[in-house]
């Protein structure tokens, strides 16, 4: 089955710095893999994806992440942040052939200092 | 821009009683779910719908737990006899494709349950 792991529950970066938010999944063929954002008050909306080709997808927000199949890692990057990006960030796995679920992870809570 | 609404945004239960959450999906949606997640834990699929029929459900979705989608436009979750376990936020989602054809899902902004 698959799962997926975000080892870090809560990160905290100034405003301006870079971001990394690390993602691992566990799934026995390549996966379908997504990031989804959750600002407060909102629902859960997707920033990037990645499905085949090109391991470095671009995203909304200025956001990209990598997709390292050796290291089953799909980290979540964006060079400066903004006090706008706080929010709660999902990682989402799903199987390739007729799946109808997400699988996510726990989810990695944002903070922005000033 | 289109958008999933859901309703209520928090409802609080006393245990045992029924509970309906509902969702209006984007028009030209074609399949459907339901996903929850416990405070501080994991968002979790319950359910998916297609064609008016449940097309997969998790262990979680239990016979406490059914959807419908009564009148073409509406998308409900009942939950029969609610326990406290089953507080969480609750969230309705769609898209055109499914089987991640489109490669989104579209959230709604959740429904709090509160079983006391």
């Amino acid at each position: 089955a698959q799962s997926v792991t975000q080892p870090d529950i809560h990160i905290t970066v100034s405003e301006g710095a870079s971001l990394e938010l690390r993602c691992n999944y566990s799934y026995g063929a390549t996966p379908y893999l997504f990031w989804y954002v959750q600002s407060p008050g909102q629902g859960l909306q997707l920033l990037l994806k990645y499905f085949s080709g090109d391991t470095l997808v671009q995203g909304i927000k200025g956001f990209e992440a990598e997709f390292k199949r050796s290291q089953s890692s799909f980290n979540l990057r964006k060079p400066s942040v903004h006090w706008s990006d706080a929010a709660e960030y999902f990682c989402a796995v799903a199987a390739i052939q007729g799946a109808q679920k997400l699988v996510f992870g726990q989810g990695t809570r944002l903070t922005i200092n000033p | 821009e289109p958008e999933v609404t859901q309703t209520p945004s928090h409802q609080v239960t006393q245990m045992g009683q029924e509970v309906i959450l509902r969702c209006v999906p984007i028009s030209n949606h074609l399949y459907f779910y339901w996903y929850r997640q416990i405070l501080g834990q994991k968002v979790e699929f319950l359910v998916s719908f297609y064609n008016n029929e449940i097309s997969e459900k998790s262990e979680i979705f239990d016979d406490q737990f059914s959807v419908e989608r009564p009148d073409g436009s509406n998308f409900t979750l009942k939950i029969r006899s609610t326990k406290l376990e089953d507080s969480a936020m609750y969230f309705c989602a769609g898209n055109e494709q499914g089987a991640f054809v489109s490669g989104e899902l579209f959230f709604g902004e959740g429904s709090r349950l509160t079983v006391l």
